[in-house]
């Protein structure tokens, strides 16, 4: 079985300011996705970016970048010039690369301070 | 891009009382799933819905407690049976489409309070 941890329940940045956001996983999977999800006030829960196991290359999307470190089983996530609207829970997850099954972490709540 | 619709978005319920939620989505999807996050908490994994036939359940979760139904690609229901207090949580589905790159997509929650 697959097991995610966040070790950061809290955390807060100033507005304009970067934030690292830590996950590790453990499996005994080679091949894999990981995904980071935000998860603000209104529930809904949004794909911010995605990591494929087998791509050395992390994977960024415009203010987001991570860092996929595979031997360590570690996988942050980076924002970048931090606006309000990045306040929200967010959430580490993986998947199998043949299965369908997203594990979660226990989520980071972010505050971005004006 | 598609939308991913639930119905309600939330509900007061009687405990011993059961209540069904519903997924629609505005597209054709291969996979449709039935996410748990109770108060505080990550999310968890209920069950795989599966088009035409049973749904496949997670360690923890019996059909007689969360019937699910898939009737078509683009619709699915989630019945939460004679509730209790502790069934106090967001109900998620998500979905996945063919050639979606392995990517879930959520819709926006049922919050459901039992009494």
């Amino acid at each position: 079985a697959q097991t995610v941890t966040q070790s950061q329940p809290e955390m807060s940045v100033q507005e304009a300011e970067t934030v690292t956001l830590s996950c590790t996983y453990d499996t005994s999977e080679s091949n894999y996705y990981l995904f980071w999800y935000k998860q603000p006030p209104s529930r809904q829960m949004i794909l911010v970016i995605r990591q494929e196991a087998y791509k050395q290359q992390n994977a960024t999307e415009n203010r987001f970048s991570v860092n996929f470190q595979k031997a360590a089983k570690s996988f942050s996530l980076k924002i970048s010039d931090s606006q309000l609207g990045d306040t929200a829970m967010y959430f580490c997850a993986f998947m199998k690369l043949a299965g369908n099954m997203l594990t979660f972490g226990g989520g980071t709540r972010l505050m971005v301070k004006p | 891009s598609a939308v991913i619709s639930q119905k309600p978005s939330r509900d007061i319920c009687q405990r011993g009382t059961s209540l069904t939620i519903q997924c629609q989505v505005d597209s054709q999807v291969t996979m449709m799933f039935w996410y748990r996050q109770q108060p505080g908490q990550s999310l968890t994994l209920i069950a795989t819905a599966n088009q035409g036939s049973e749904a496949t359940y997670e360690s923890g979760f019996v059909i007689d407690k969360f019937p699910i139904s898939r009737p078509n690609l683009t619709f699915s229901t989630l019945t939460v049976s004679n509730m209790s207090p502790e069934d106090s949580s967001i109900y998620l589905c998500s979905v996945e489409w063919a050639g979606g790159e392995d990517e879930q997509y959520f819709g926006p929650g049922t919050r459901l309070t039992v009494t």
